[in-house]
């Protein structure tokens, strides 16, 4: 069972655009979202996360948004450079007293900003 | 801040022989380290948790006699792939966190067993 699931393999925008990114989860026991971006053979870069008692996050270029009645969030990367180009993977955890941190990862999408 | 290390970023091994990969949080103290692997193109599947000075906890369908994990200190966490075969061969990131704050990535270690 696809806890968290982000529908879109693959992205491409254009420079200078927005991009946006999307991520849907089941568990209702989520209460915190972390967005990280990863390059090949390298390990996961966190970006920005967002509690459940917000429903945005901004920090620079990057913006969460969260819909809880929806169980949906996304990223939003303006402008989109080249650079950002890489794996995205949305992350969610349960911070109740039983929690143990433990993140479960959507399946990533590949941003490609083009020049 | 929030640095995670992890040693060796890549090996190569024979068959039947086992592998240590340490992780190590090198700006902060880690109440709680992870450990996950990646198959080429997929998601990371989390593997264990582990606290410092307790047993570590594993998810279902993963071997703990077969990918041992100590965590000694409170920045080093360390697995060990026992006996190793090519199934076995796959991309293993660490993580650590403080306090279940956010965590902090390795930058992975690549294993190819032979």
């Amino acid at each position: 069972d696809q806890q968290v699931k982000q529908n879109s393999p693959s992205l491409s925008v254009q420079e200078g655009r927005i991009s946006i990114l999307n991520c849907d989860y089941t568990n209702s026991m989520f209460d915190y979202f972390l967005w990280y971006k990863k390059y090949p053979a390298e390990g996961p870069t966190f970006l920005i996360s967002i509690s459940s008692i917000k429903d945005k996050n901004e920090d620079g270029r990057f913006t969460v948004f969260l819909n809880k009645s929806a169980k949906h969030l996304s990223l939003h990367i303006v402008p989109s450079q080249p650079g950002d180009s890489a794996v995205y993977f949305c992350a969610a955890s349960g911070r109740g007293s039983s929690n143990t941190g433990k993140l479960i990862f959507g399946q990533g999408t590949t941003l490609q900003v083009k020049p | 801040g929030a640095v995670v290390s992890q040693h060796p970023s890549w090996v190569i091994c024979k068959s039947g022989t086992s592998v240590k990969i340490e992780c190590r949080s090198l700006d902060f103290q880690a109440t709680t380290m992870f450990w996950y692997r990646q198959f080429p193109k997929q998601s990371l599947m989390l593997m264990a948790t582990s606290n410092e000075g307790s047993k570590a906890t594993y998810e279902q369908g993963v071997e703990k006699d077969k990918f041992l994990i100590n965590h000694a200190s409170l920045t080093l966490s360390t697995l060990t792939v026992t006996s190793a075969h090519p199934e076995d061969s796959s991309f293993y990131i660490c993580s650590a966190t403080h306090a279940r704050d956010t965590q902090y990535f390795g930058p992975g270690t690549r294993l190819t067993v032979l």
